[in-house]
């Protein structure tokens, strides 16, 4: 039958703390970066997105930082809650595409309450 | 409705039949991209159109698979003679412009399972 287990690298945090979720991208030609929710049984929600030429860009609760020399994109959320528990994926643009977005594995998160 | 719309939600099918996927992607938008999400894994890009051009589908896992969007808004995503391998969530997504991908808005996917 189909293995329900999704080898993820998991994050469990308690609602309030603030969260720190990571990712290494694979192409040091990448200009574009995107960070989405998923959550279960829905597509992918637009979180926020960072610019190459940038290395930090806040949004609501949420900050993306971009640390080019070593590849590493993360996502901070303050204070979080049990609203957040997802799968979170970042994504990358290489320079060459104008529009095709590359997805890591993916991260998740689970708030307690 | 306001977002990208897919049916069928669930597909289930057996090894050798032909399955057609629809998206309804939001109105107006140029943009539309399918992408295959196996469990547990990102999604990856199958191929891209800008309204009824299809400028990318490198990314199609074989000749099996086929999409089209006649007149630049819903759009199918064919599969002749599934297999297993198959099984996966379709997502559709689209955006307005022409350019970077800025703000991707996905539909919920239609889940194929193929027995």
């Amino acid at each position: 039958g189909e293995s329900v287990g999704l080898h993820l690298p998991t994050l469990s945090v308690q609602e309030g703390d603030n969260s720190i979720i990571n990712c290494a991208y694979s192409n040091s030609a990448s200009d574009y970066f995107i960070w989405y929710k998923q959550e279960s049984g829905k597509g992918p929600q637009f979180i926020i997105d960072i610019r190459s030429n940038m290395d930090k860009r806040q949004g609501q609760r949420v900050t993306v930082l971009l640390n080019k020399t070593v590849k590493h994109l993360s996502l901070q959320i303050a204070a979080t809650q049990p609203g957040d528990s997802a799968v979170y994926f970042c994504a990358e643009r290489y320079g060459g595409s104008n529009y095709k977005l590359t997805f890591g594995k993916g991260t998740l998160l689970t708030v307690n309450p | 409705g306001a977002g990208v719309s897919q049916s069928p939600r669930y597909k289930v099918a057996k090894r050798g039949q032909d399955v057609a996927l629809r998206c309804d992607p939001i109105s107006g938008h140029v943009s539309l991209f399918w992408y295959q999400q196996a469990l547990g894994q990102g999604p990856e890009f199958l191929t891209y159109f800008q309204n009824e051009a299809q400028l990318d589908k490198s990314g199609l896992p074989s000749d099996r698979f086929f999409a089209e969007r006649p007149e630049g808004s819903v759009s199918t995503l064919k599969i002749q003679r599934t297999q297993q391998e198959d099984s996966a969530v379709y997502l559709c997504a689209s955006s307005l412009g022409q350019g970077p991908p800025g703000e991707l808005f996905f539909g919920e996917g239609s889940r194929l399972t193929v027995l």
